[in-house]
């Protein structure tokens, strides 16, 4: 059964909108929620962290929003730039054992 | 430069001939992961390695080996290769130490199995 199921499976933006992207998870025992970045041809690489003792965490344009009780976080995107074009999948992870569970991944186009 | 590299990065090969593809990492890194990308599916666990002989299975393991005789490297063994493992491959390292659970992927083995 897929733990964790993200959405939309594609985004379209605008130049200079916001992007967002959901992620829900079923185990309560994860303790680190990532989400990565890739770019066609290229492994996906670590775009911003979060853990569950904080609500949200911010590292320029990007964010993480995270609702423990409704075991949802999201990735919004300020000021979205053709260069944002993407795949992200959202993962999570406990106890670092290396074991990590993502997400289907969502395909994003900034149009300029 | 730190890096995880793969080999080869695209194959062609046929039903039941016995592969490899080789995953090395130079950042001294335990833990060490082979996943699959399938378009809808995202990227799947399929085996994972917290040190030197010590290997465990992801999500989809069935169909392919693995095994971890030294550090740097881990390579995954596909020895009866079938259609619907035609897939992206990535190899993974990470480190338990210093609080990040940061994954660093390789840039990708292209697998057609015809």
């Amino acid at each position: 059964q897929q733990q964790v199921k993200q959405s939309p499976q594609s985004l379209i933006v605008q130049k200079g909108g916001i992007s967002i992207i959901n992620c829900a998870y079923e185990n309560t025992a994860f303790d680190y929620f990532p989400w990565y970045q890739q770019f066609p041809g290229k492994g996906p690489a670590l775009l911003i962290a979060i853990r569950p003792d904080v609500s949200e965490k911010k590292e320029g344009r990007f964010t993480i929003s995270f609702n423990k009780s409704a075991k949802q976080f999201s990735l919004h995107i300020m000021d979205s730039q053709p260069g944002d074009s993407a795949t992200y999948f959202c993962a999570a992870s406990k106890d670092n054992t290396g074991k990590l569970i993502f997400g289907q991944g969502t395909t994003l186009q900034v149009k300029p | 430069e730190a890096q995880v590299t793969q080999n080869p990065r695209y194959l062609i090969t046929v039903t039941g001939k016995k592969l490899t593809v080789t995953c090395s990492q130079n950042m001294n890194h335990e833990y060490m992961s082979w996943y699959r990308q399938d378009p809808g599916l995202g990227l799947r666990q399929i085996y994972y390695s917290m040190n030197v002989e010590v290997t465990d299975k992801g999500d989809v393991p069935e169909g392919y080996k693995v095994s971890r005789k030294e550090k740097r490297n881990f390579p995954l063994i596909l020895e009866s290769p079938s259609p619907n493992q035609t897939s992206l491959y990535f190899c993974a390292s990470s480190s338990p130490t210093g609080g990040s659970y940061e994954q660093y992927f390789g840039p990708g083995t292209r697998l057609t199995v015809t």
